[in-house]
């Protein structure tokens, strides 16, 4: 049963403080996703990575950074905060190498709410 | 460019009707389709998809390339399928997939 987690279910944060969003996944899988949900406008892709110390902007990257030094791990960084930025943030794993299975695999969320 | 579009944010239906999401896609190339869904305090996952071919809960959905559309489709809606559903293109190397802004359907008793 795969399994992604991240760090926090409700994070709040003052406007310009750096925000770190983790989220781990124990599935030997490839490929690791940050998307912001907003309502009406679905799911957004910030970022991912397609191996470790390699990553691609999504549709939305102003504002964010990643990271992933290790498989299992891929971070989401806010460098300074904004109210804008106040959303729900998923993070989404697949593809182990020995299936032919691009399924994503999300976690339970982070609600930020920067103030 | 890539594009998934649901053009209803609502839809509500009485318990034991039929229920239609809809769902278009624009995309070039030989796409891959899905259905995923989110029901109330549990996290987003995977419904169906179009390769499968399989009924999931009672739901179906067609690749139809000339509409270029990929409804879902239940003849009977039950209480419990009150959720938010998300039809997903997957394309490209790394598998991206982009997501419809959703639809939140409502089964009324």
């Amino acid at each position: 049963d795969v399994k992604v987690t991240q760090s926090s279910r409700y994070l709040v944060k003052r406007t310009g403080e750096k925000v770190f969003l983790e989220c781990v996944q124990d599935m030997d899988h490839e490929n690791m996703f940050w998307y912001r949900q907003d309502p009406g406008l679905g799911l957004r892709l910030i970022y991912f990575s397609y191996d470790v110390k390699m990553k691609e902007k999504g549709d939305i990257p102003e504002g964010y950074s990643v990271s992933r030094e290790k498989k299992e791990r891929f971070s989401l960084i806010l460098e300074s905060a904004s109210t804008n930025q106040t959303s729900m943030y998923l993070c989404a794993s697949s593809f182990h190498p020995g299936l032919a299975d691009y399924e994503q695999y999300f976690g339970p969320g982070t609600r930020l709410t920067v103030t | 460019a890539q594009r998934v579009t649901q053009p209803e944010k609502l839809l509500s239906v009485f318990k034991g009707a039929p229920v239609e999401l809809k769902c278009n896609y624009s995309y070039s190339g030989s796409p891959e389709l899905f259905w995923y869904v989110q029901y109330s305090r549990q996290r987003l996952q995977l419904l169906l998809r179009h390769i499968s071919r399989e009924s999931i809960k009672g739901f179906t959905a067609d690749l139809n390339k000339g509409e270029t559309s990929f409804h879902l489709k239940k003849p009977f809606a039950q209480e419990e399928d009150s959720a938010m559903y998300y039809c997903a293109l997957s394309f490209g190397s790394a598998s991206k997939i982009i997501f419809g802004s959703g639809t939140r359907l409502s089964i009324r008793p």
